[in-house]
């Protein structure tokens, strides 16, 4: 079965820091990779999503990542967090056929003013 | 707001009875999925539904839990005779049928369950 790591659970910056969030998957076929993001008190919305094409690939506010196929990576950058950028990170992979997605358990990003 | 609607948002249980959730999917949308998230956990995924078919529901416990999306109305995820472990935040997300499907899902905001 795939599975999807997020190696850091908490990660703490102060604003105007980059950052950096890891995603492994586990997963030799193709693959459709997702980050969404989840402000306090509200639901997931999506942040990028990699199909096919430009490895790297642009999202909202500023957000980027890089599929690496070779590392079976799909890694968040953001090269100058602000304080808004405080909330919970979840990668997400969907695998061949299957319709639904596999998240990984999130990492909590915390940026201080 | 054209959004994922779920409710209750919250939800509170003592074991034993049963708990109820409902997801009404975006407009347009013909696929429901519902997720677990446990404390400290990341989103697990419990089933995935059409109207009136169950197409995959291998993340679903094989008691007490159920789901179904009726040919009218929501989406209802079921847990009867709720014990503690069941306390968790329930998410719906929805996506459009094949061959408009962008790959992406939309989610609700979530019910939260709460059983003491």
């Amino acid at each position: 079965a795939q599975s999807v790591s997020q190696h850091n659970h908490h990660v703490i910056l102060s604003e105007a820091a980059s950052l950096e969030l890891g995603c492994n998957y586990s997963y030799g076929g193709t693959v459709n990779l997702f980050w969404y993001v989840q402000y306090p008190g509200q639901h997931l919305q999506l942040l990028l999503k990699y199909f096919s094409g430009d490895p790297l690939v642009k999202g909202i506010k500023g957000f980027e990542a890089e599929f690496i196929k070779s590392k079976f990576s799909f890694n968040l950058r953001k090269p100058s967090v602000q304080w808004s950028d405080t909330a919970e990170y979840f990668c997400a992979v969907r695998s061949g056929s299957a319709r639904q997605l596999t998240f990984g358990s999130g990492t909590q990003l915390t940026v201080l003013p | 707001n054209a959004g994922v609607m779920q409710n209750p948002r919250h939800l509170v249980r003592r074991r034993g009875q049963e708990a109820r959730l409902r997801c009404s999917p975006m407009k347009g949308h013909s696929h429901v999925y519902w997720y677990r998230q446990l404390p400290e956990e990341g989103l697990k995924f419990m089933v995935y539904l059409q109207k009136e078919n169950i197409i995959d529901e291998s993340g679903m416990p094989k008691e007490r839990f159920s789901a179904e999306f009726p040919k009218e109305g929501p989406s209802i995820l079921r847990i009867q005779q709720v014990v503690r472990g069941d306390s968790a935040a329930y998410f719906c997300a929805s996506s459009p049928q094949r061959g408009t499907n962008t790959g992406e899902l939309f989610f609700g905001e979530g019910s939260r369950l709460t059983v003491l």
